[in-house]
């Protein structure tokens, strides 16, 4: 089937504590991305990555890394976390949406609900 | 960047009843999808539409896209239609900006 797959789903960490959210696609989509949701602020984007060793800044990076050592994986890591980073966490893919090609849609993972206390 | 409106942003059925959902964009898109996001917190994709209708089951979709809006209806309700739906818009970056969504309770 395909998806894609985030773990954990849920957390409940301590602040400064450093996690990984990891974020898995099996189908061979250059793009993926990650987004977070907050009540009233809506779904932003987090970081992207256009393909393997190629990410970029969305629009709230602060406080997070990213890296894609490899196509399926996109990984997003909280060094030192804070309960301002509290919220529901999305993961994406899709086809590259490169210059000059049709965009594609773009597929959610099932989300991680995040607590830093 | 692109300015994503959705209308209403709360809507109260009663099971069978049909309903119209509003999204204005404020620039040429490249990309528009309608999500539904489950009581849960899980978002479902409903349609991928930059222009035109579909169609899929009692939920379709329009978008005309020179006027910078999108519809997407919902016919016959039925509870499980209950939370919020999310219009989201590509404009020329690669970065889906996401309307406030309708938060829809269907009554039994």
């Amino acid at each position: 089937e395909a998806q894609v797959t985030q773990n954990p789903r849920y957390l409940i960490t301590v602040t400064g504590k450093k996690l990984t959210v990891t974020c898995s696609q099996n189908m061979n989509h250059e793009y993926m991305s990650w987004y977070r949701q907050d009540p009233g602020l809506g779904l932003r984007q987090i970081y992207y990555s256009m393909n393997v060793e190629v990410t970029d800044k969305g629009d709230v990076p602060e406080g997070y890394k990213v890296s894609r050592k490899e196509k399926r994986n996109f990984p997003l890591i909280l060094e030192s976390p804070s309960p301002n980073q509290t919220s529901l966490y999305f993961c994406a893919s899709s086809p590259s949406p490169l210059a000059g090609r049709n965009y594609y849609e773009q597929y959610f993972g099932p989300g991680t609900r995040l607590t830093v206390t | 960047g692109i300015q994503v409106e959705q209308s209403p942003p709360d809507l109260i059925l009663q099971e069978g009843a049909n309903s119209t959902l509003r999204c204005n964009f404020s620039d040429s898109v490249n990309n528009l999808q309608w999500f539904h996001q489950n009581p849960w917190g899980q978002l479902i994709n409903l349609f991928y539409i930059p222009s035109g209708t579909k169609q899929n089951g009692r939920l379709s979709a329009t978008t005309v896209a020179t006027e910078r809006y999108s519809l997407l209806y919902i016919s016959s309700s039925q509870t499980t239609d209950s939370g919020v739906y999310f219009c989201a818009v590509e404009g020329t970056g690669n970065m889906l900006t996401f309307g406030g969504g309708t938060r829809l309770m269907v009554k039994p």
